[in-house]
């Protein structure tokens, strides 16, 4: 079966420090890869999706940067971070497969900038 | 472009009480729908689907009826538990070769015993 994973589940930066957060997925190959941000009262909004191994589309302009250095693995970086990246990070894959293919998250990471 | 409005929270019930958290669509051609779950502390999960107008989704006791002439894909579930409390979002799949899915802010429900 397909599991994902998504380390570290909590962490606190101070502002300007880097960030790398990291996802797994096992089970299943060539995934569509998907970052998302959860602020409060802003539901989830799309950061970067990927659809194979160094193809990364950005959604929205931003102070954050993602990479899939091999099929399974995708990262979410930035080199200075600002109080406004905090929030809960969802990582998430579905299958290539159309619009109707479901997506499935990993557990978060919340993200306190300090 | 593709947009969804769900009703805003939190909204609070009784056990056993019935449920509606509506869920309204602005999209281009024939989106599919969903209702994901978020319990505490968790990342969100797929509770149920629909593809094509008129069709149903159901799981768990929810249902979500796809409306294109109302643009509505609204949650319902007839008797409520106190474990069926987390956060509910709506979302649609944009069109293209990827599955990207805008979301709803979310609604938290809390049920009570």
């Amino acid at each position: 079966s397909q599991t994902i994973h998504q380390w570290p589940a909590t962490l606190v930066q101070p502002v300007g420090s880097p960030l790398s957060l990291e996802c797994t997925v096992e089970g299943t190959s060539n995934p569509n890869l998907y970052w998302y941000r959860q602020a409060a009262g802003r539901g989830l909004q799309l950061l970067f999706y990927s659809i194979g191994i160094g193809q990364i589309s950005s959604e929205v302009p931003q102070n954050l940067s993602a990479s899939r250095p091999q099929d399974r693995q995708f990262i979410l970086s930035s080199k200075k971070l600002l109080l406004s990246d905090s929030g809960f990070y969802l990582c998430a894959w579905s299958v290539p497969a159309g619009r109707n293919s479901p997506l499935h998250f990993g557990n978060g990471t919340r993200l306190t900038v300090t | 472009g593709n947009s969804v409005t769900q009703m805003e929270g939190p909204v609070t019930l009784s056990e056993e009480a019935f449920l509606t958290i509506n869920c309204t669509y602005t999209a281009t051609g024939y989106p599919s729908l969903f209702w994901y779950v978020q319990y505490p502390g968790e990342g969100l999960q797929l509770l149920l689907k629909a593809t094509k107008a008129d069709d149903k989704g159901s799981n768990k006791g929810f249902e979500a009826t796809y409306r294109k002439e109302t643009t509505s894909f609204h949650l319902e579930k007839g008797s409520v538990q106190v474990s069926d409390s987390a956060v509910y979002f709506c979302a649609l799949s944009s069109q293209g070769g990827s599955e990207k899915l805008v979301f709803g802010k979310g609604t938290k429900l809390t049920v009570n015993p």
